[in-house]
Parts: C-alpha cells; structure tokens; sequence
C-alpha cells in the first residue's frame, strides 16, 4: 500500500536547522510531487511548499521563503524539508503528503505521513 | 494569502445530516474546481475525504459528499456515526502553483 514514513521528533534552539525526512513506498515514487503542511499546537492546517519529484522543481510558501529547502533523493524514494533559522513559532508537527499536481496545478494530498514533531525551545 | 473561512464548530446526532462550508474568494475557491476536504482524528494525520470539489477516493463512504458554489464549497456528510467526530479541512488551489487551507471546524456527534 501507499505509505509515507517521516523522521522522528526533533527539538532545536531558536536559530538552528531542522531537516526532516519523508520516505515513500508502495507507488512509483517520480510520478508525483510531495508537498509539506504543518500545523502548530491546537492550530490549523498551513501549506508549506511542494517539490516535484520528477524533475526537483519546488514551490515555497511566500512566508517561508529564504528559509525553507525541499530535495528529494530518487535513489531511496525519500524527500527531505530542511528549515533554517528556526524561531519558536517554527513548533509544529510537519507532515509530507503525497500530490497530485499537472503542470503545476495542485489537485489532491494523499496520503499523509505520520508527522514529526519539531519544537523549538532555548 | 489568507486562510479559507470555515465555522470553529459544528455539531449534530447521530443519523443526521450536517453541512460544513468553506469560503474563499475569486482567487481560489472561486476560481478553480480543486477543493479537497480532509478529516483528521485527535494525534493522527489528515485523511483525504474529498478532490475537485465532489469526488470521493476509494474507500470513502458514500454518506460524504461535497459541492461548491461561488466562492464557497461545502461538505456534507449525511447519517452521522459516532466515529465522524474529527476535525475537517477544506483546501483549495490558489494559483501560481500554491494552496490554501481552511481553519478548520471541529464536528461534534452528540
């Protein structure tokens, strides 16, 4: 079946880097985006960025740009969303979902990784 | 860009019938037939429930339902079961290759 299996719980100080991993199973792994959504404690659903995993084109939310990496390594079927700077409203669980997208319009999330919890905390 | 507008809260009983909305604007909901509806459990990842507007993916009930009409979609989800509980999230494409979320509204089964 379709999985997506994240990395685990990370805690960091207010200005250091966090990078998370996604590895996908159970479909062809070039044939889709994967896209990052996190949501800080009690709060929302936000939509962070996608990356193509055919061809690395990525697409940041305009709040995260400059500070925010999604790569992928078609090697192991595995993206990876790196996160500079982190400040403590950086808290959140991240997670990778699976997307469907056609030449750059975004359809559908699915599935969803299991989320990793990032707090940031001095 | 700003977050869709769905109620903080709705609820109903079992059998019933509720109907949460989501409302955007022009730039999004309006504009494209690429809303998509989640469901997520306390502590557990979101659930695809329903893509472009109406479809549900397999292995979804068919007691869920969505629509759209404007600037607002909507989800409905008929004969409620206890399990329905969750949180549901709306989502749409906003162009220039990016999404938007909704807040959120928490169902409550009585």
């Amino acid at each position: 079946q379709v999985q997506l299996v994240q990395s685990g719980a990370e805690v960091k100080k207010p200005g250091a880097s966090v990078k998370v991993s996604c590895k996908a199973s159970g479909y062809t792994f070039t044939s889709y985006g994967i896209s990052w959504v996190r949501q800080a404690p009690g709060q929302g659903l936000e939509w962070m960025g996608w990356i193509s995993a055919y061809n690395g084109n990525t697409n940041y939310a305009q709040k995260l740009q400059g500070r925010v990496t999604m790569t992928t390594d078609t090697s192991t079927s595995t993206a990876y969303m790196e996160l500079r700077s982190l400040r403590s409203d950086d808290t959140a669980v991240y997670y990778c979902a699976r997307l469907s997208m056609v030449q750059g319009v975004i359809d559908w999330f699915d599935p969803w990784g299991q989320g990793t919890l990032v707090t940031v905390s001095s | 860009q700003s977050a869709l507008t769905q109620p903080a809260s709705v609820s109903g009983s079992p059998g019933q019938s509720i109907t949460i909305s989501c409302t955007g604007t022009s730039s999004d909901v309006g504009s494209y037939n690429l809303v998509s509806w989640y469901q997520q459990h306390p502590g557990k990842a979101p659930k695809l429930m329903i893509y472009e507007v109406s479809k549900r993916p397999s292995g979804v009930s068919n007691r869920f339902s969505g629509s759209k009409s404007g600037n607002t979609a909507s989800l409905t989800i008929s004969g409620l079961q206890a399990e329905d509980e969750a949180d549901y999230y709306c989502c749409s494409y906003a162009g220039s290759s990016t999404s938007v979320f909704g807040g959120g509204t928490k169902l409550t089964v009585l």
